[in-house]
């Protein structure tokens, strides 16, 4: 079956440019997680969703940062008036297990640009 | 902040060796999880060890864990050259979050 998507792969910003990233999960899976990953370096969780809601935001950098799943299953993360160091891998993951610490399937990622 | 931290940072061997990878957590958990990465790509589930484990296989994977250390090490036999890639182990305790280490670099040139 299909797995995890997001859209777009690549995307370049000005900066002070809003951007928004799709995360389209693996049908029926309960859970939903951002992570942001620099270069050479692992996932950083940013936030956490168990259906709609958003359990965990505590790994959000900044408030420029924002999140939403409305109907439990598509999300966006977007990012406010970008700066270079938001420069990252976006990476989504879904779960079947509500609190996602059992095997979480990654989308490939989308790579954030900001010049 | 990430819990995890791989050791090597980066290895390089021949086809048909083994490879083995380490991971030293800081935290009590629950599960440890191995992950790999191949360039450019996401990140794919390879195996989880709970708490009370203390090793498992599978296939040309073994992962042990040593919950008196905090570490746990990750054993890829008959290495092949498909297997290039990034290495994360990645720790959950009692928070929502999963914590991924820097990963661990594995060339095995054919």
């Amino acid at each position: 079956g299909a797995g995890v998507s997001q859209s777009p792969r690549y995307k370049v910003a000005k900066r002070g440019q809003d951007v928004a990233l799709r995360c389209d999960p693996i049908s029926g899976h309960v859970s939903l997680f951002w992570y942001q990953q620099a270069l050479g370096q692992g996932p950083e969780f940013l936030t956490y969703f168990q259906n709609e809601a958003q359990l965990d935001k505590s790994g959000l950098p900044s408030d420029r940062f924002f999140a939403e799943r409305p109907e439990g299953s598509v999300s966006t993360l977007k990012i406010q008036r970008t700066q270079q160091e938001d420069s990252a891998v976006y990476l989504c993951a879904s779960s079947l297990d509500p609190r996602g610490v059992l095997a979480q399937y990654f989308g490939p990622g989308t790579r954030l640009l900001v010049l | 902040s990430q819990q995890g931290e791989e050791d090597p940072q980066a290895l390089s061997i021949q086809e048909g060796e083994n490879a083995t990878m380490n991971c030293s957590y800081k935290t009590s958990i629950n599960n440890l999880q191995w992950y790999r990465q191949n360039s450019g790509r996401g990140l794919v589930h390879l195996i989880l060890i709970r708490s009370n484990e203390r090793e498992k296989h599978s296939g040309r994977l073994r992962v042990t864990l040593d919950t008196s250390k905090k570490s746990s090490s990750l054993l890829i036999t008959a290495s092949r050259a498909a297997d290039t890639a990034s290495y994360f182990c990645a720790t959950d305790g009692n928070n929502n979050d999963m914590r991924f280490g820097a990963g661990t670099r594995l060339t095995v040139k054919p």
